[in-house]
């Protein structure tokens, strides 16, 4: 069965560094999504991505934010200067034309020290 | 702006019991409800879909209903085991997918 993979699982980055996370969709999925939970939190919607475009954002997706499909297969979040508030799980969503059901992938583990 | 909200936080009961863990939406708008499972430090594991036009969906143990009009779904597990132990998150489809807080389900040996 196809699945969504992320990379790396875990990443320990210091404060005020760069990080971006991968997010490999499900093949033919046109629409991407990210999540982050911060730990005992619950799971919050960040921003929806389609076209080659941001559909979505919430307000936690501040200019330190930004996402890309580079190569048309990886679907990336980078944090530009990271700060220790921004430690959390971070998922990856994909999903197909009409469809309305998300993929998960495993989620990348963002520690900042 | 779509709320989701899961009753009890935290419910622990002996093993071979049946429960049932709420979920309820302000906004029935949705395109589907969707439930997962969460062991701790880990991701998310997705259980059950339903989708918008449908009363409820089996998996197994597990039978999960939506009442759209009612702003409702709950999760039915039958037979519980220890190994059911995890946090249950309920999840509402409509531009984006809104999550509970959830349940955390701790089943007694």
């Amino acid at each position: 069965e196809p699945e969504v993979t992320q990379t790396p699982s875990h990443q320990v980055t210091q404060m005020g560094q760069e990080v971006i996370l991968r997010c490999v969709p499900i093949s033919n999925h046109l629409y991407f999504y990210w999540y982050r939970q911060i730990l005992g939190q619950k799971v919050e919607f960040l921003v929806s991505f389609y076209n080659n475009e941001i559909s979505e954002k919430s307000e936690i997706f501040d200019d330190q934010f930004s996402v890309e499909r580079p190569d048309g297969s990886n679907f990336t979040l980078k944090i530009r200067s990271t700060k220790l508030e921004d430690s959390a799980m971070y998922f990856c969503a994909t999903e197909g034309q009409g469809l309305h059901e998300q993929y998960f992938g495993p989620g990348t583990r963002l520690t900042v020290t | 702006k779509q709320e989701v909200t899961q009753i009890p936080a935290a419910l622990s009961v002996p093993e071979g019991e049946n429960l049932v863990l709420n979920c309820s939406f302000t906004d029935s708008a949705i395109y589907n409800l969707q439930w997962f499972r969460q062991d701790p430090g880990k991701g998310l594991t997705s259980l059950l879909l339903i989708q918008s036009s449908q009363r409820e969906q089996t998996s197994g143990r597990l039978n999960a209903s939506l009442d759209k009009s009612s702003g409702r779904s709950t999760l039915y597990i039958a037979a519980s085991q220890p190994g059911d132990s995890a946090t249950y998150l309920c999840a509402a489809r409509d531009d984006k997918i809104i999550f509970g807080k959830g349940t955390r389900l701790h089943i007694l040996p």
